[in-house]
């Protein structure tokens, strides 16, 4: 049974491109969780998706970041725009009920 | 709303000897209390869990943590550290009802010394 996978596991981007992380949940998981992490930093909740919809987003930056859940396929973090604040690394989590989140290995991006 | 503290940013002990790291939270609502840990470059992996129930619980690894109500707190301990237990570790904590984000703490870095 595979884990939460996302890819690209590395992303360089330059400033003004977009970035575009993708996050495939665990077999049976309807529940999508999107955090990123600082340089010695703790995890700070993103984005919270079911299936097509948002339920939560209360830690999206308001300009340059998006998110989906579509029927079919990965779920995507877009970033336009990128600056090099932006570097971090972006992990994704899925989950089937209230209880436990899985974590996958996480995306590390940056901005040159 | 919910927040959580990790006493110490890094923790340092010998191999052998005991291993706690200290969280406490904050909480409006009944709270589920989680521990996960972090090596380097890669995702986080779940260490243990409180839900309801026993307030003592057994993780992974031979990790525990007790939850205690009255000092709203969730320490992580292990009788005797093991050289591969050096890594992040992260508190969190997420209301039993209501929005299903986890709120994570600073993080403890812990160094095993042979």
């Amino acid at each position: 049974n595979a884990g939460v996978m996302q890819n690209p596991r590395h992303l360089v981007r330059r400033r003004g491109q977009e970035a575009r992380l993708r996050c495939s949940p665990m077999k049976g998981h309807s529940h999508v969780y999107w955090y990123r992490q600082l340089p010695e930093e703790g995890l700070k909740f993103m984005v919270y998706l079911q299936k097509e919809n948002i339920i939560d987003e209360s830690g999206m930056p308001k300009e340059r970041f998006s998110a989906e859940f579509p029927k079919e396929g990965p779920s995507i973090l877009r970033i336009q725009q990128v600056v090099r604040g932006d570097s971090a690394a972006y992990f994704c989590a899925s989950s089937r009920d209230v209880y436990e989140q899985y974590f996958g290995p996480g995306t590390r991006l940056t901005v040159t | 709303a919910q927040s959580v503290t990790q006493l110490g940013s890094h923790v340092s002990v010998s191999e052998g000897a005991l291993v706690l790291l200290r969280c406490n939270y904050s909480s409006s609502v009944p709270p589920y209390l989680f521990w996960y840990v972090q090596y380097p470059n890669q995702g986080l992996q779940l260490l243990l869990k409180y839900t309801t129930g026993a307030t003592l619980v057994k993780g992974i690894n031979g990790f525990e943590a007790e939850f205690k109500k009255s000092e709203t707190s969730f320490h992580l301990t292990k009788p005797s550290a093991h050289m591969s237990d050096a890594a992040e570790y992260f508190c969190a904590v997420k209301g039993v009802q209501g929005a299903q984000k986890l709120v994570f703490g600073q993080g403890t870095r812990l160094t095993i010394n042979p």
